[in-house]
């Protein structure tokens, strides 16, 4: 099956500081990467949506000027957390649509997510 | 208004016992429903979907779901539970945004705690 790399798993910083995190579709292309938050206990929040070759679209109340995306290449997307403060501590998960899915169901395949700790 | 409901935060379930985790959905057009499970600490596991046919759908690990179009419901079924079961359970449905472009949307969760 497919399968989407994230990396870091597990990352801490300090405040202030930029936090990158890396999505890979190891085994097919994605055109189209998504970038969900979720807080303990609670559900996924999409946070954007990334588009190769262009500006990723982001949702109502998300700051792109804080959460940077980068979707280079049809196999890579990045979030950049720039200057993280504690209360952007989150889990972090990525996931990616294979881009030969004739049927287009919206089938994701998910990274294993990545936790941010800000000190 | 697409959404989807999961009206359970728990179920609790002793192991060997049947288990149900309740969906239902709130989508335009004809619904595509996706279930995925998360262990602590990692990312979606996908379990299974309904894209059109048998509204009873297998899926991964012994995990099933029915499809009802008339209770729009899309309920996650497991004839007899193990403790391994254990987890986050999100029930999914894919979405248009304006633009036209497919996402899906989560309901909360469901923990599916099962005891030996």
């Amino acid at each position: 099956g497919a399968v989407v790399s994230q990396h870091p798993s597990w990352v801490i910083c300090k405040s202030g500081t930029s936090v990158k995190i890396e999505c890979r579709s190891l085994d097919f292309q994605a055109t189209t990467m998504f970038w969900y938050r979720q807080f303990p206990k609670q559900s996924l929040m999409l946070m954007a949506t990334s588009n190769e070759g262009s500006k990723a679209t982001y949702e109502q109340g998300v700051e792109k000027d804080k959460f940077l995306i980068n979707h280079a290449s049809l196999t890579l997307s990045t979030l950049t957390v720039t200057s993280a403060h504690p209360e952007d501590s989150s889990f972090y998960i990525c996931s990616a649509r294979d881009l030969r899915e004739e049927l287009d169901t919206g089938e994701l395949f998910f990274g294993e997510g990545s936790r941010l700790t800000v000190l | 208004a697409q959404s989807v409901a999961q009206p359970e935060d728990q179920v609790n379930v002793a192991e060997g016992n049947p288990l149900t985790v309740k969906c239902t959905y709130s989508v335009s057009g004809n619904p595509y429903l996706f279930w995925y499970v998360q262990y602590p600490n990692r990312g979606l596991q996908f379990l299974l979907k309904y894209i059109t046919g048998d509204n009873l759908v297998k899926g991964s690990y012994g995990f099933e779901a029915e499809f009802n179009k008339s209770q729009t419901s899309f309920h996650l079924k497991k004839p007899s539970a193990l403790v391994s079961d254990s987890a986050l359970y999100f029930c999914a449905v894919r979405a248009r945004d304006l633009g036209g472009y497919n996402k899906l949307i989560f309901g909360a969760g469901t923990r599916l705690a099962v005891h030996p």
